[in-house]
Formats: C-alpha cells, structure tokens, sequence
C-alpha cells in the first residue's frame, strides 16, 4: 500500500460547482498536510496547509482533515476554469523532513 | 533571487552520459530537498540538505545519483552513465525551516529541470 493514495482521476466538474478532492495515508503519527497544485509543465504550488482535525478555509478552497480516518480533502467552491490543474497531497515524514506524496488528481473545470 | 532556480530546464542526454543540475535556493532557506516526478506521477524524494549537511539521501535510486549542496547554498544533482529510466522532471525545493507543525514548512519548488536519456 502506498503511504499517500488519491484518485488520479481526472475528475470532471462544471463550472462554479464544488470540486471534491480525496487523499488517504497510511501513516497514523502523520501531523502535517498539504495539497500543492500543478499546472501542466509547472512546478508544484502549496495552496493549503491542515495540521488539526477538522475543516480549514481559505477563500474558495477548504481543507477537511479526519486524522481517525486518516483521510484529508479539499473542496474548490465555485470552480473556476483556472482550477484545471492536478492536485497533489503531500505528507512530511515528521524528524527526516522529506514530503511523500500521492499520484495527483488531476480535475478539469468544464466552461 | 525571487523564487528557486533550477538549470538547465531541458537537458537531453545520450545514454551513459553524465550529467549536472543545478538548484539554487532561496536566498537564507535552511531546507533544500531534490525529487524525481516521473510522467502522471507524483514527485519522488531522493535526498534532502540541511545546509550543507546531507541528512537523508535513502530517496537516491542507485549510486549513480549524487547530490552535495558544499557551502549551503547552491546544490548541484549528478547523474552518472545516464539511463533511460532515469528520463524524468527533476524538481529542486527550498523552505526556510525544517519541516514540522508549528513551523514556516512552505517548501517552494522551482520550475524543474525536464531530464531525457536517449
């Protein structure tokens, strides 16, 4: 089993609808997570951060965090077609500091 | 400089070439790791510094991959006899502190360095 799991998709979603985007890891002692967003042919660009359990928001995105679960989400409001891009869930080995990430979801906005 | 650089941003190599990659970070960032992104994947780590100290290279694939960051700053990747399965983008990322809750974990990465072995 890989430590950091997501659906490679690619995930559809029309415009201004709620993009939903999943990730699971393996690791319990996991404290942090990140979601960094691609664009095709560019690098990885950290768009959330979660540390606790439950929901963080940050304008149009919200991180959701269940560390029982050992699942973490994020959800795009009002899609925009600028959010076409693969999202990345990132775990940090916490004490050798490297992130493990899943296989990106990659979500297209359909105008 | 603004952000992390990376060079070249292509690189086609023959195979059993060997090659160089250069990163460098942002200016007074601590942390500075290298991945692999092969293509459809997600990154890879191979080996990560903390200033010119090498505190986990157990990503490196064999040891034809080699890394060294000498004064903390700039950080050179080498590939030696490169093979085609070593084909892949090669992302450099810099933080100011090492990763860990509670602390400024951002890890910026740069543009990458686009590696094709023919």
């Amino acid at each position: 089993q890989k430590e950091v799991e997501q659906n490679s998709g690619p995930l559809s979603v029309p415009e201004g609808a709620i993009a939903s985007l999943n990730c699971t890891y393996s690791d319990r002692g996991s404290q942090s997570f990140f979601w960094y967003r691609q664009y095709s042919g560019k690098s990885p660009e950290l768009i959330m951060s979660i540390y606790s359990n439950g929901d963080k928001e940050d304008g149009r995105f919200t991180a959701q965090l269940n560390k029982a679960s050992q699942y973490v989400s994020l959800l795009i409001r009002d899609s925009q077609p600028s959010d076409s891009a693969t999202y990345l869930c990132a775990v940090p080995n916490f004490g050798n500091e490297k992130l493990t990430f899943g296989t990106g979801t990659r979500l297209t906005i359909i105008p | 400089g603004a952000g992390v650089s990376q060079s070249p941003r292509y690189k086609v190599a023959k195979r059993g070439q060997d090659v160089a990659l250069r990163c460098d970070p942002i200016s007074g960032h601590v942390s500075l790791f290298w991945y692999q992104q092969a293509l459809g994947q997600g990154p890879e780590f191979l080996t990560y510094f903390q200033n010119e100290a090498q505190l986990d290279k157990s990503g490196l694939p064999s040891d034809r991959f080699f890394a060294e960051r000498p004064e903390g700053s700039v950080s050179t990747l080498k590939i030696q006899r490169t093979q085609q399965e070593d084909s892949a983008v090669y992302l450099c990322a810099s933080s100011l502190q090492p990763t860990g809750v509670g602390v400024n974990t951002e890890a910026f990465f740069g543009q990458g360095t686009r590696l094709t072995v023919v």
